[in-house]
């Protein structure tokens, strides 16, 4: 069973960088045809989401166009962690973050992560 | 691609049929998925390939549809099932990909 975690700072002051750490169990980073991801959903609005990007096993990266310049997604595969880091932060990105994999591309999410609410705020 | 649920809140007796709608704003096959979230919980598969149960998920669970049309049946309602239901396409990327979703109550 493959298990995902998010862990980060939960209040990220304006115009600072978000980090997160998605750390994999019972799976490999560095294995297999899979596409770990990070997805977001906004809380005030109507529960609405967006996807932010992903890291694929084999290398690749790509992002949402929307978020193109200010998002990083970044691998330790000696740790199997995959990492977020969104800059310019704005009250705009106050969100739930969640990591999840994919095993094509497109594709459903068929595993997340509990996800971490961070807050955007002085 | 927008992809709108409805109703936005279901409420159901125990025991009864619960029926969720998703649409599609253009055709996406057969390349929809359902979910449950409970609150502070990760979100669930459900539903794959519009009718393929994920692993574990219990039989009272269904999907049907293709194209622009689908649905996620509940034949029998049980308490555990309260939680709020998404669909998500996978046919086209970047994505609007997510509905908003059908919380599904008891009556």
């Amino acid at each position: 069973q493959v298990q995902l975690q998010e862990s980060g700072p939960g209040l990220v002051k304006p115009s600072q960088t978000l980090s997160l750490t998605c750390t994999v169990a019972g799976g490999s980073v560095n294995s297999g045809d899979h596409y770990w991801n990070w997805v977001r959903q906004y809380p005030g609005k109507g529960l609405e989401w967006e996807w932010i990007g992903y890291i694929y096993s084999r290398g690749s990266i790509y992002y949402n166009p929307s978020l193109q310049g200010r998002v990083t997604i970044s691998v330790d595969r000696s740790k199997n962690q995959f990492f977020l880091n969104l800059t310019s932060m704005t009250a705009a990105d106050t969100a739930v973050y969640y990591c999840a994999r994919t095993t094509e591309w497109p594709s459903y999410f068929d595993y997340w992560g509990q996800g971490t609410l961070v807050t955007v705020s002085s | 691609i927008v992809m709108t649920q409805s109703p936005a809140t279901l409420s159901v007796s125990p025991g009864e049929r619960a029926t969720l709608s998703c649409r599609a704003s253009q055709g996406v096959g057969s390349n929809l998925a359902w979910f449950q979230q409970k609150p502070g919980q990760a979100p669930r598969l459900l539903i794959y390939g519009a009718s393929t149960r994920a692993t574990g998920i219990p039989a009272r669970f269904s999907g049907s549809g293709s194209g622009t049309e689908f649905t996620l049946t509940i034949s029998s309602l049980q308490s555990e099932d309260v939680a709020v239901y998404y669909c998500q396409q996978y046919n086209n990327w970047p994505p609007e990909m997510f509905g908003q979703g059908t919380k599904v109550e008891i009556k």
